[in-house]
């Protein structure tokens, strides 16, 4: 059962627009969110990631927004640069448990 | 930065051997390490909890005896692919966890280890 769902697999947008990639969750006991960043051929990195008592975080050019009652977060980038070229994960944690639970990831491509 | 060594990154076995692939914290005490699975286009799938000097907790539907997990240090975990067919290919990441109470967001990913199984 996929409680953490990133329904677009791919992304494409020019070098300097903005990237929205979006994540819907199922699991209200979820309570702590991350993106985490993978190049091929190396693990994930954390990214960034938000608290569910807040509904904005900022971190340079990520901000994370998270919608609680629609149980959706979107990761926005901008301004997008060809190194940010990679697969994003969405994961979520519940309180007081550390596993994580990943989305299926989203690829994005930035063209120069 | 904290660094995770997983090794190897790639391996070819025959069906039927195991496959034993290694997880390293580089420079700092692990004392909670899990390993995922990730299928082709999937999510990463926590297979198992990996904790220093106790058993391994094993997510639903996961096989224990296919998949031992051996934890004997604070820097080092281990799992071995037993017996393993076609079906267990994959890519298999770890990840670290610095500390026993730090929050989430401080899991240190290994760069995965690719199995095929012929």
């Amino acid at each position: 059962d996929q409680q953490v769902k990133q329904n677009s697999p791919s992304l494409s947008v020019q070098e300097g627009r903005i990237s929205i990639l979006n994540c819907d969750y199922t699991n209200s006991m979820f309570d702590y969110f991350l993106w985490y960043k993978k190049y091929p051929a190396e693990g994930p990195t954390f990214l960034i990631s938000i608290s569910s008592i807040k509904d904005k975080n900022e971190d340079g050019r990520f901000t994370v927004f998270l919608n609680k009652s629609a149980k959706h977060l979107s990761l926005h980038i901008v301004p997008s640069q060809p190194g940010d070229s990679a697969v994003y994960f969405c994961a979520a944690s519940a309180a007081n448990d550390y596993k994580l639970s990943f989305g299926a990831g989203t690829t994005v491509t930035v063209r120069a | 930065g904290a660094v995770v060594s997983q090794h190897p990154s790639w391996v070819i076995c025959k069906s039927g051997t195991s496959v034993k692939i290694e997880c390293r914290s580089l420079d700092f005490q692990a004392t909670t390490m899990f390993w995922y699975r990730q299928f082709p286009k999937q999510s990463l799938m926590l297979m198992a909890t990996s904790n220093e000097g106790s058993k391994a907790t094993y997510e639903q539907g996961v096989e224990k005896d296919k998949f031992l997990i051996n934890h004997a240090s604070l820097t080092l975990s281990t799992l071995t692919v037993t017996s393993a067919h076609p079906e267990d290919s994959s890519f298999y990441i770890c990840s670290a966890r610095q500390g026993r109470y730090s929050g989430a967001n401080v899991l240190t990913f290994g760069a995965g280890s690719r199995l095929t199984v012929l």
